[in-house]
């Protein structure tokens, strides 16, 4: 079966401190992935996504996320972060073969300390 | 971008009446829409693929009785919940995209059930 481990239901960086959020997947056919961000009460807004090719990708505000086949992990990254990066992301996986239905991981809720 | 609009973004209704709630596709026509559901501090649970032109799948466990679904054009998908109960109150988000390509979100409707 399809699923999404992002292991760490919180975390707290401080503002300009480094952040890397975790993205384990397991899944039957070629995958292509997504990170997305929600802040309370709102809807999702995509933060960058691989389908395939380079293996780094760039997203918006500055975050970048590296696809690992060998390691099924496709984690978000961002080199310094923002007070109002503070947020939950949700890591999401889909397939063609599966009608292109996303699955979500649990979601990360990143808290930012000044 | 793309823009995915979602109506009404917040219901208080009585325990036993019908809601229905609107996901339109504001830019682009999609003939696939899906349904999700937030419960509180967790992640996005697939609900049902919402398919133009034809019925909607649901996923397991979902109930089709309960949550109508209708994709009667390529901008419009809405779903009723039906006689509703306070167990239905939870947060609910469409998502329009084409194929593979990123599922652009509504920001979601929040329905409680007094």
């Amino acid at each position: 079966a399809q699923s999404v481990t992002q292991p760490d239901i919180h975390i707290t960086v401080s503002e300009g401190a480094s952040l890397e959020l975790r993205c384990n997947y397991s899944y039957g056919a070629t995958p292509y992935l997504f990170w997305y961000v929600q802040s309370p009460g709102q809807g999702l807004q995509l933060l960058l996504k691989y389908f395939s090719g380079d293996t780094l990708v760039q997203g918006i505000k500055g975050f970048e996320a590296e696809f690992k086949r060998s390691q099924s992990s496709f984690n978000l990254r961002k080199p310094s972060v923002h007070w109002s990066d503070a947020a939950e992301y949700f890591c999401a996986v889909g397939a063609v073969e599966y009608g292109n239905k996303l699955v979500f991981g649990a979601g990360t809720i990143l808290r930012v300390k000044s | 971008g793309a823009v995915v609009s979602q109506h009404p973004s917040w219901v208080i209704c009585k325990s036993g009446t019908s809601v229905k709630i609107e996901c339109r596709s504001l830019d682009f026509q999609a003939t696939t829409m899906f349904w999700y559901r937030q419960f509180p501090k967790q992640s996005l649970m697939l609900m049902a693929t919402s398919n133009e032109g034809s019925k909607a799948t649901y996923e397991q466990g979902v109930e089709k009785d309960k949550f109508l679904i209708n994709h009667a054009s390529l901008t419009l998908s809405t779903l009723t919940v039906t006689s509703a109960h306070p167990e239905d109150s939870s947060f609910y988000i469409c998502s329009a995209g084409e194929g593979n390509q990123p599922q652009h979100f509504g920001d979601g409707t929040r329905l409680s059930i007094l």
